[in-house]
């Protein structure tokens, strides 16, 4: 069973240019969490996707970013217009959706995101 | 290679009463120490971090941890629990030059009224 997969690993952007970050869920999980990961600081959760259903954004910046988890397919994080401060590390965890609150996360192994 | 321990599996208090959840890490360099809570069907939120600055770091919520370097531990603490505060908890390591999280098992936090 392969874990959480994200791809590409590595990602070089300019300045006002599209980012499209892909996550694959472990098989079987319907939950995905993405979070940001900012030079030498923790964890910045962004959003919670359940399939079709954005389940909480509370972390998501208003402007330029946007997150989809469609029927079939990766988890997408989009980030329009790209600027500088944007360039992080961006990690995606799932989790298999059960009747337990608590669901354990599963992390992949992030994209590094640089604007130049 | 970091690691970190998280002592217990679920602590249960008492609303009003004080709250220890105890963290022990291992590290070969200067690691940085984060705690996170996971409230029921939510992501992780950051509740403090330590990254080489001063040893008893105040994070959201009410909540400190100290980082004792000749304990090698990182426990959290609030001095009075509230009901909403009945979550997992999370005691995070990294080591500053490769930014590799190591996570431990979790606490599951019980509130009593």
């Amino acid at each position: 069973n392969a874990g959480v997969m994200q791809n590409p690993r590595h990602l070089v952007r300019r300045r006002g240019q599209e980012a499209r970050l892909r996550c694959s869920p472990m098989k079987g999980h319907s939950h995905v969490y993405w979070y940001r990961q900012l030079p030498e600081e923790g964890l910045k959760f962004m959003v919670y996707l359940q399939k079709e259903n954005i389940i909480d954004e509370s972390g998501m910046p208003k402007e330029r970013f946007s997150a989809e988890f469609p029927k079939e397919g990766p988890s997408i994080l989009r980030i329009q217009q790209v600027v500088r401060g944007d360039s992080a590390a961006y990690f995606c965890a799932s989790s298999p959706g059960t009747e337990d609150p608590y669901n354990e996360q599963f992390f992949g192994p992030g994209t590094r995101l640089t604007v130049l | 290679a970091q690691s970190v321990t998280q002592l217990d599996s679920h602590v249960s208090v008492s609303e009003g009463t004080p709250v220890l959840l105890r963290c022990n890490y291992s590290s070969s360099y200067s690691p940085s120490l984060f705690w996170y809570v996971q409230h029921p069907n939510k992501g992780l939120q950051l509740l403090l971090k330590y990254t080489s600055a001063a040893t008893l770091v105040k994070g959201i919520n009410g909540f400190e941890a100290e980082f004792k370097k000749s304990e090698t531990s990182f426990h959290l603490t609030k001095p009075s629990a509230h009901m909403s505060d009945a979550a997992e908890y999370f005691c995070v390591v990294s080591e500053s030059w490769n930014n590799d999280m190591r996570f431990g098992a979790g606490t599951r936090l019980t509130v009593k009224p």
